[in-house]
This record gives structure tokens, sequence and C-alpha cells, in this order.
């Protein structure tokens, strides 16, 4: 079983919608990060959080506001998204510190209509 | 610039054979290096990492890699592949220090889709 729990597990949304996606980890990690993954490609990172503050953001259109209220949760809220985002969202979480390997979630699959 | 190479998009294997999977990277110094699995519709899970040190480690599942310097390679194999080791596999190079507070930062190749036959 993962230790990084994200819920939904799937999600459909039309493109006024806004909705946000769960991220939750009790291993103490104070990094935490949101990965978009699309089919058959790699992880693409887009925030990382460390020490629950925002220290990367990849250029990430604003449609996409990530929220990381303690230490343990991270939030991704969702808003005006395009059929284009439609995706796996991956969450994970490291110990902070180069070369700390990530722990990830089994992911939302977001659908955008 | 850093980047990760897999050259391998598939491949298929025989249930029992052995396997190698692939890995180039371009950094400047030694970076962290990792290799994970995804099944379909999962996340990634870890199988092993690379720091320093002993160039060949060892990791869960059977599997090990090889941190190669002089060819810039990590190399990931298994002496005997399993019908469920059937799954994505992506290497990855992490960039840890200082990066807007000392957080590791990963790059992912492309992937290498293993098939294995029975």
């Amino acid at each position: 079983d993962t230790e990084v729990t994200q819920t939904p597990k799937h999600l459909v949304m039309g493109m006024t919608n806004k909705k946000s996606l769960k991220c939750e980890q009790h291993m103490g990690h104070r990094a935490m990060y949101w990965y978009k993954q699309k089919a058959k490609k790699p992880p693409e990172l887009m925030f990382v959080y460390s020490y629950e503050k925002l220290s990367i953001n990849e250029s990430v259109p604003s449609r996409f506001s990530p929220e990381c209220p303690n230490s343990s949760l991270l939030n991704l809220h969702l808003h005006a998204l395009q059929p284009e985002d439609s995706a796996l969202y991956l969450c994970a979480s490291s110990q902070v510190g180069g070369g700390s390997p990530l722990h990830f979630g089994n992911g939302t699959r977001l659908t955008v209509t | 610039a850093q980047s990760v190479t897999q050259p391998d998009i598939h491949i298929t294997v025989s249930e029992g054979a052995s396997l190698e999977l692939r890995c180039n990277y371009s950094y400047g110094a030694t970076p962290y290096l990792f290799w994970y699995v995804q099944s379909p519709g999962q996340g990634l899970q870890l199988l092993l990492k690379y720091f320093s040190g002993d160039t060949l480690v060892q990791g869960i599942k059977g599997f090990e890699a090889e941190f190669k310097r002089s060819q810039s390679s990590f190399n990931l194999r298994k002496p005997s592949v399993h019908w469920s080791d059937a799954a994505e596999y992506f290497c990855a190079v992490g960039f840890g220090g200082n990066y807007g507070g000392a957080t590791n930062k990963l790059i992912f190749g492309t992937g290498t889709l293993l098939a294995v036959q029975p």
C-alpha cells in the first residue's frame, strides 16, 4: 500500500468547474510535489513545497493553484481547465535535502470535458 | 542542460530471461540516480537509488543497477524476469541542493515499457 494517499482516484470535470485534488502523507516528510503525467509520457514536475512554502513553480498556468495547509496535506485547486489538461496527477513527498527519494501516491486520473 | 535518456522505448523478454534497461544522463557532476517502476494506472514505486559509494546498488524485487561514471550510465538489471515485472520503468536524475529550499528536483527519462512473454 502506498504511504501517500490521493483523492479522488478519478475526476471528470467541465471546463467551467472548480475542483480540488487532495494528497496526504504521514511519513514526516517536509517536501511535497505535484507532477502531471500524460499517457505514455514521463511525469512532469509542476510544483514543489518545502516546509509548507512554495519553492518551485515550473511555469504552470494559473488555472492550477497549489496549496499546502500543513506538513501532511497538499491540495491542487483546479479552475477553468482545458481538455488538454486531462492527465494523471501525481503527488509525491520526500525528506528535504538533495538526493532524498520521492514517494508517490497512485494519482488522480483527471478528465476535462 | 541536464537530461536523462532511456534509448529503449519498448522491450520484450521471456519469463526467466535476464533483463537490462539502459539509462544515460547528462550532468556536470555526479547526480543522484533513481529507478522507478509504474504499473498501469498506478503511481511510481522506487526500485533503487544511487548517491555515492559502491557503484553496484541493490534494490527491491531482485533488481540491481550499476553506475558507470565514464559512460554516464545507470543501467538496471535483473537476472531472471517474472511475469509480474511487466510495467513501465523510469530512470530519474535528482538535482538536490539550492532549489528554492534545498529540495530534490527529479528529471525523468522517457521510460521503457517492459513486456514479459510466458
